[in-house]
């Protein structure tokens, strides 16, 4: 079976662009999560959906932060506008009714 | 406030040796356990998940959960270079619509 699946690996912006990142989850699961990676902070999560439904947002990303899930086998993190202290690592996250959680590769984003 | 901590921030082993990381909740609704590692460059993989009180143990790695005290260990025997890694423990309420907490991670280093 196919992971979760990120693009793009590498994103470069330019303080004040609007970016997307998109992650497929794995097939099956219900459960989707995107966290925000830095040494500093550790994983914080963005938000999590389940079933499609927005189940929860990390409260600190709100204003600049969207999730969605267009359908069960995709969704997208939108930054709009990109500040140079969003540089970090996006993680997508799935899994199955609360199981195991199955990571993408992620994101490395640097706003310049 | 973080719901869950771990310790130590970083531990180094010789190959070999035994590794000792800790993890625990502060909140008494999040009382079931995952352990995470992540290899520099790539996303967290799941080690394991302990549910009940006791040890489990897979491989060279064994878990320990204290459900009274919130406290769960994972512990490695013979370390190899290739555990050198970032542990995350992770915590879940079940049958809730909340999102794992994941703590703040443990650098494991086993040094040749």
């Amino acid at each position: 079976d196919a992971g979760v699946t990120q693009t793009p690996r590498h994103e470069v912006a330019e303080k004040g662009q609007t970016i997307i990142l998109k992650c497929e989850p794995v097939s099956g699961h219900n459960d989707l999560f995107w966290y925000r990676q830095t040494k500093i902070q550790g994983l914080e999560l963005l938000s999590y959906f389940r079933s499609k439904s927005l189940m929860e947002d990390g409260g600190a990303f709100k204003d600049r932060f969207k999730a969605e899930m267009l359908n069960s086998s995709f969704s997208t993190l939108k930054i709009q506008p990109t500040e140079p202290k969003d540089s970090a690592v996006y993680l997508c996250a799935s899994s199955r009714d609360w199981g195991t959680q199955y990571f993408g590769p992620g994101t490395r984003l640097t706003v310049l | 406030q973080q719901k869950v901590q771990q310790s130590p921030e970083s531990l180094s082993v010789p190959e070999g040796g035994m590794a000792s990381l800790n993890c625990t909740s502060s909140d008494r609704n999040f009382q079931y356990f995952w352990w995470y590692r992540q290899h520099s460059g790539e996303g967290p993989k799941a080690l394991m998940s302990i549910f009940s009180d006791g040890d489990k143990k897979e491989g060279r790695f064994t878990a320990h959960l204290n459900k009274a005290s919130l406290h769960v260990s994972l512990h490695i025997r013979d370390s190899q270079p290739s555990d050198s890694a970032l542990y995350f423990c992770a915590a879940s309420e079940r049958d809730n619509n909340n999102a794992p907490r994941f703590g703040a991670g443990t650098k494991l280093t086993v040094k040749p």
